[in-house]
């Protein structure tokens, strides 16, 4: 089992431009999430998926919206790529309320 | 809003030392989650506490649950160069859909 990945490792973006952020789980969990890190600020959630076909927003959802394309997979999209959106992204899942498991990050660099 | 702080930010030990980090809610919590962040890595789940007064441990690692729900603690005795990294505390957001409101953090730094 690969648990969460998520693609790509790394990416450079100017500003404008748009991405989309892949993530995929082989868990069967019912839930996934979109975080951002930065420095001295934890983790923060961005989207979440309780279920197949639904998303919610997080904590900070401006400038970002997000696809569950099926139960497997939660994508992350960047319309307009802004330096303030600099900053290392997760995906996690989970089954309902229990330990949520991430994967290893993107980081991105918005110039 | 809902609030997770987490005290110290910082904390550097000596190896063979021991470490405390604490967590406090503004709102009681049906549970409580850790997690641990390797430098450069991503967050690993380490263990969820559900019970008022629960202690569980893991190893080195002593978890505290506080008997009003809105405290908990990670205890490392005696710590190893292996336990760097960044701890985490996290609880139940709105809703019972799984997300969660983590804590900032506690870094932990182990000279050897």
């Amino acid at each position: 089992n690969a648990g969460v990945t998520q693609t790509p490792k790394f990416q450079v973006l100017k500003t404008g431009q748009s991405m989309t952020l892949q993530c995929a789980q082989d868990m069967n969990h019912n839930s996934m999430y979109w975080y951002r890190q930065d420095p001295g600020m934890g983790l923060r959630l961005i989207y979440y998926s309780a279920s197949e076909g639904t998303t919610d927003k997080g904590e900070v959802p401006n400038g970002y919206n997000v696809s569950r394309l099926n139960k497997r997979e939660f994508s992350l999209r960047l319309e307009s790529a802004a330096p303030s959106q600099t900053s290392v992204y997760f995906c996690a899942s989970s089954e309902a309320a229990g330990g949520q498991f991430f994967g290893p990050g993107t980081r991105l660099t918005v110039l | 809003g809902q609030q997770v702080m987490q005290i110290p930010q910082y904390q550097h030990v000596q190896e063979g030392e021991d470490f405390t980090t604490y967590c406090n809610s503004s709102t009681t919590l049906s549970n409580i989650q850790w997690y641990k962040q390797r430098p450069g890595g991503h967050p690993v789940f380490l263990i969820q506490l559900v019970k008022s007064g629960e202690v569980k441990k893991q190893k080195r690692l002593t978890f505290q649950f506080g008997e009003a729900k809105k405290n908990s603690s990670l205890h490392i005795t005696a710590t190893q160069t292996t336990d760097v990294g960044t701890y985490f505390c996290a609880g139940p957001g709105s809703g019972n859909t799984g997300k969660l409101i983590f804590g900032q953090g506690t870094t932990l730094q182990v000279k050897p």
